[in-house]
């Protein structure tokens, strides 16, 4: 079982709509929790980081945790065609190794 | 300032060849990693250098030396590498508490001929 598992994708929205990203984790253990955009040919870049069970908000992102169900959404509000991009989901776990799921990449058609 | 910089942007070596990866962070970060991403897949977790020591190695290959000289600065020394070693190498620095995010670097997309 992979580390950290997302929902594989391409998602394709479009502008102005929701995309709604999923990531499930195996290590229990596990206590800090990221997405990061990556554009393509570009680094990936930190855009939200949840701890705590909940919903966490920062603009048009939310990011949500549940770590009853080992499960981390990213929801994208009012989507741009400048969110298009992997979406690469990121756990620390017991062993303190930031891990990454395979990422989902989204298309925003405008 | 959330600001890592890597050097140089791009790098072209033979497989005979000894190169230098270089990245600098100037954020007081106390963990600092190298990454291997292959395109179209996640990034890859190669060193972790905790307080200027190695505490994680992922099984690289020794081809790979890493080296922090101080909590600012880490390198990647290259040598005698393979065309499968061709990616862009990332690092990335956090607060070498364990639990907090990391930052990443622009890459350095290396290409291996």
């Amino acid at each position: 079982q992979k580390e950290v598992e997302q929902n594989s994708g391409p998602l394709s929205v479009p502008e102005g709509a929701i995309a709604s990203l999923n990531c499930t984790y195996s290590d229990r253990g596990s206590q800090s929790f990221f997405w990061y955009r990556q554009y393509s040919g570009k680094s990936p870049e930190l855009i939200m980081s949840i701890y705590s069970n909940g919903d966490k908000e920062d603009g048009r992102f939310t990011a949500q945790l549940n770590k009853a169900s080992q499960y981390v959404s990213l929801l994208i509000r009012d989507s741009q065609p400048s969110d298009s991009a992997t979406y690469l989901c990121a756990v620390i776990g017991g062993d303190y190794k930031l891990s990454f799921g395979a990422g989902t990449t989204v298309t925003v058609r405008a | 300032d959330t600001e890592v910089t890597q050097t140089p942007k791009h790098l072209v070596m033979g497989m005979t060849n000894k190169k230098s990866l270089k990245c600098e962070q100037h954020m007081g970060h106390r963990a600092m990693y190298w990454y291997k991403q292959k395109a179209k897949k996640p990034p890859e977790l190669m060193f972790v250098y905790s307080y200027e020591k190695l505490s994680i190695n992922e099984s690289v290959p020794s081809r790979f030396s890493p080296e922090c000289p101080n909590s600012s600065l880490l390198n990647l020394h290259l040598h005698a590498l393979q065309p499968e070693d061709s990616a862009l190498y990332l690092c990335a620095s956090s607060h070498g508490d364990g639990n907090t995010e990391a930052f990443f670097g622009q890459g350095t997309r290396l290409t291996v001929v």
